[in-house]
């Protein structure tokens, strides 16, 4: 069975171009997650949604970032104008509503380079 | 607020020889623990959970973790380590019982050598 799908997995680009990261979660799970990992800070739930619906997005570092989930195949992750700075692996990851006991599981990432 | 703490940035060991690696986590109320995996390139994969019950867990790939509520440990263990076992670990604690967020440690790399 297909796990989290993530796209693209790479992605280099200058700054102050707007960049879109992509995944379409398990199928069946309701619950959503981004997350980003750097060295220096390790991994950091960025925003995540239920049904669809934006829960807590507290981590989102500032207002370039923006996440949409239209549907429950689809969710982006969007940083404009884009920094050096935000050069990191993006993590989708689903889980089964009501999954407070289930395990989150991940896709294989966006490595993101900004140049 | 809830955390988990992985006070071992690496730990090395020879192929064959027991493997721990340790967390320890800070929580109010039962803790929902979960160990991951992630393999170079890859996204975590999850091995292990404790929500309640025997305080052994057994999991993928020989892993196994034992919950100690007196000393608030989580530590991930396999009895003979494989040089495959070589990764990034993380502990990771839910924020909450109603919540579904995670709090990672801040990760331990394992290197088994042959």
């Amino acid at each position: 069975d297909a796990g989290v799908i993530q796209s693209p997995r790479h992605e280099v680009t200058e700054m102050g171009q707007e960049v879109t990261l992509r995944c379409k979660p398990i199928s069946g799970h309701n619950s959503l997650f981004w997350y980003r990992q750097t060295m220096m800070r390790g991994l950091e739930l960025l925003i995540y949604f239920n049904n669809n619906v934006p829960i807590d997005d507290s981590g989102m570092p500032e207002d370039r970032f923006s996440a949409k989930m239209p549907n429950a195949s689809f969710s982006t992750l969007k940083i404009q104008p884009s920094e050096p700075r935000d050069s990191a692996v993006y993590f989708c990851a689903s889980s089964p509503l009501r999954g407070e006991r289930q395990p989150q599981h991940f896709g294989d990432g966006t490595r993101l380079s900004i140049l | 607020a809830q955390s988990v703490a992985q006070p071992e940035d690496q730990v090395n060991v020879a192929e064959g020889n027991p493997l721990t690696v340790k967390c320890t986590y800070s929580v109010s109320g039962n803790p929902y623990l979960f160990w991951y995996v992630q393999y170079p390139n890859r996204g975590l994969q999850f091995l292990l959970k404790y929500i309640t019950g025997d305080n052994l867990v057994k999991g993928s790939y020989g892993f196994e973790a034992e919950f100690n509520k007196s000393q608030t440990s989580f530590h991930l263990k396999k009895p003979s380590a494989l040089v495959s076992d070589s990764a990034l670990y993380f502990c990771a604690v839910r924020v909450g019982p109603n919540d579904y967020k995670l709090s990672f440690g801040a990760g331990t790399t394992v290197t088994v050598r042959a």
